[in-house]
């Protein structure tokens, strides 16, 4: 597709189950970012994987998180026992990366709204 | 620290008006600066951009900014505002010295334009 794909568009989840959110980055574009939307928190940035270089994984808020990019395309973001704060809008979103540094902006999915009953 | 501020929650304005967001930012080094869009149960659009050059950039839907590094200001601005130009607004921060592409978002300002 044209833009970046995301799914589910909505997930509810039982506190304790493990949820796995999918993201379809632009294709060409080798940068891929995820970030939390909470009412609490704001914009959150998560993750960000750059082609084949070890992914940036400073901003995962614990270890029940984490992400991978299969063959530098579609990513995953793994949230294991999930909690109640974890409630949030997940969005994805890819760039060209740094390649290409006149045009770095990121365009972004319409998000995951995981919520976790 | 790299920070992000917009210091109004909400901004009030007519339709016609002109529409001011405001944004500043810490500073460090030479920053990517943005400004994003989010429409209810809608993701971020993106709007426009600094990089380098013309402190004043122009972008979709009749939007600018103007950067100044002085005041280290990136507010966005619209001549004359519209109802359909109600929504969520984000201004964004960048540093290529720290991971590409990886954006410090400001806690948004909502704009609400009155017929």
């Amino acid at each position: 597709g044209a833009g970046v794909s995301q799914s589910p568009s909505n997930k509810v989840t039982e506190k304790g189950k493990d949820v796995e959110l999918r993201c379809d980055p632009i294709s060409g574009h080798t940068a891929l970012y995820w970030y939390r939307q909470s009412l609490g928190q704001g914009l959150e940035f998560l993750i960000y994987f750059q082609g084949n270089s070890a992914p940036d994984k400073s901003g995962l808020p614990s270890d029940r998180f984490s992400a991978e990019r299969t063959g530098g395309s579609v990513s995953t973001l793994t949230i294991q026992r999930t909690q109640q704060e974890d409630s949030a809008v997940y969005l994805c979103a890819s760039s060209l990366g740094p390649r290409f540094g006149r045009d770095p902006e990121a365009f972004f999915g319409q998000g995951t709204r995981l919520t976790v009953v | 620290a790299q920070s992000v501020a917009q210091p109004e929650d909400q901004v009030n304005v007519a339709e016609g008006n002109p529409l001011t967001v405001k944004c500043t930012y810490s500073v460090s080094g030479n920053p990517y600066l943005f400004w994003y869009v989010q429409y209810p149960n809608r993701g971020l659009q993106f709007l426009l951009k600094y990089i380098t050059g013309d402190n004043l950039v122009k972008g979709s839907y009749g939007f600018e900014a103007e950067f100044n590094k002085s005041q280290t200001s990136f507010h966005l601005k619209k001549p004359s505002a519209l109802v359909s130009d109600s929504a969520l607004y984000f201004c964004a921060v960048s540093y290529p010295t720290d991971s590409w592409g990886k954006l410090q978002f400001g806690a948004g300002t909502q704009v609400v334009v009155t017929p």
